[in-house]
């Protein structure tokens, strides 16, 4: 199957700062890419969807100034958590779909774990 | 509106059978995932059934009865790895997947 890469796997950040995680796919072009979120015990939540090129897509109640999302490329989407806080705390995970693809599996990023002290 | 259900907890036996249960209401069908997924790592993929009927892949097997909203995964000769959370997910008219909460499935020796 598809192989989609994100990184870092795990952040501990200060309150206060910025953290940005990194969601590639490795041979696919994937031109959309979602953003998830994981509490302990809870399913994904979608936060955002975003296609190359264009302004990503926000779930009701996701912050957009704060969780910014940029998909410049069709192989790359980032998400940056400006002025984390300790309950941004969370399991962040990514997952892209290709051109064509929006009948088969979602192809998952490994996941960061984002700790905020 | 769109809702997924599947129980929340199951427990099995090692070397036994486990089905997990999943019903489904939403605007539209493109098919439906059941994906695992252990504690602290991304969801990993099983699945995929678009079509009524059962389709097997080694000791697990996924049902799909698109008339009634239900599927379900079966397990079989359950192994102490298979512990982990089971998620079902449908795909929507608009291709966007719409998850559920998970079951987690508790294997004892």
């Amino acid at each position: 199957g598809a192989v989609v890469s994100q990184h870092p796997s795990r952040v501990i950040c200060k309150s206060g700062t910025s953290v940005k995680i990194e969601c590639r796919s490795l041979d696919f072009q994937a031109t959309t890419m979602f953003w998830y979120r994981q509490f302990p015990k809870q399913s994904l939540m979608l936060m955002a969807t975003s296609n190359e090129g264009s302004k990503a897509t926000y779930e009701q109640g996701v912050e957009k100034d704060k969780f910014l999302i940029n998909h410049a490329s069709l192989t790359l989407s980032t998400l940056t958590v400006t002025s984390a806080h300790p309950e941004d705390s969370s399991f962040y995970i990514c997952s892209a779909r290709g051109v064509g693809q929006g009948e088969t599996e979602a192809f998952f990023g490994q996941g960061t774990r984002l700790t905020v002290v | 509106g769109q809702n997924i259900d599947q129980p929340t907890e199951m427990t099995a036996t090692e070397g036994a059978i486990v089905q997990i249960n999943c019903t489904y209401q939403t605007s539209g069908f493109n098919g439906l995932f059941w994906y695992q997924q252990h504690a602290g790592e991304a969801p990993t993929f099983l699945s995929y059934n678009v079509l009524d009927g059962l389709e097997e892949k080694g000791r697990f097997s996924s049902f799909l009865s698109r008339s009634k909203g239900y599927s379900y995964l079966l397990l079989k000769e359950l192994q102490m790895k298979d512990s982990a959370s089971y998620l079902c997910a449908v795909s929507d008219s608009n291709y966007q997947l719409i998850w559920g909460a998970g079951t987690k499935l508790i294997i004892k020796p």
